[in-house]
């Protein structure tokens, strides 16, 4: 496709329970990242790949959150044992070459955890 | 962590007024700074990159300005119009992209 894509686009999740993001960067890009946007705050930063290596996962705010991106490519955002402060919207970006280019956001997924 | 402030956190402008807004981050390791425009109901989208000291860059209405030995960033929007309503986030870059809270700008008609 054109764009960043993410799926799903909502996603309503049980206390306690396991989700997966995932995150579809434009073709060729190097680049990898992916937010956490609490309800009017700007987007926090969780990880960051370049290629299929995570070169910073300080973001991440429990060892619930994990990351990946096995191919370089596509990337996945998982969740376990979700609690209700993980509610949010997920934003995944990518870039052409590590912040000296743009970065391209894709529509975000948003996470409600009842 | 590179520490990013952006003031004023909401601002309210008349249509056709002039407005500015402030991005402060650490001027060491500096590499490189990103403005983007942030709509209700959208993804963010970038107005300019920017990496030298001293740069200017301008997209019709709106330019930014950008000191990297004092650390800070200052986005100009000439003649405000309705469309200009949106949050506009600063990102400076030095291993990893990190973004202020943004400044909400909200035009009147």
């Amino acid at each position: 496709g054109a764009g960043v894509s993410q799926s799903p686009r909502y996603k309503v999740a049980k206390r306690g329970q396991d989700v997966a993001l995932r995150c579809d960067p434009i073709s060729g890009h190097v680049s990898l990242f992916w937010y956490q946007q609490a309800l009017g705050q700007g987007p926090e930063f969780l990880t960051y790949f370049q290629n299929e290596a995570q070169l910073d996962k300080s973001g991440l705010p429990s060892d619930r959150f994990f990351a990946e991106r096995p191919e370089g490519s596509v990337s996945t955002l998982k969740i376990q044992r979700t609690q209700q402060e993980d509610s949010a919207v997920y934003l995944c970006a990518s870039s052409l070459a590590h912040g000296r280019t743009e970065a391209f956001f894709g529509q975000g997924t948003r996470l409600t955890v009842v | 962590i590179l520490n990013v402030e952006q003031s004023p956190q909401s601002l309210h402008v008349q249509e056709g007024d002039s407005t500015n807004f402030t991005c402060s981050f650490p001027s060491s390791n500096f590499y490189a700074l990103h403005w983007y425009r942030w709509e209700t109901a959208k993804s963010p989208e970038a107005l300019f990159v920017m990496t030298l000291n001293g740069d200017e860059k301008k997209k019709g209405r709106i330019s930014a300005t950008l000191n990297t030995k004092e650390g800070y960033s200052y986005l100009y929007i000439k003649g405000s119009q309705p469309e200009d309503s949106a949050t506009y986030l600063c990102a400076p870059v030095d291993d990893k992209i990190i973004f202020g809270k943004g400044t909400r700008l909200h035009i009147l008609p």
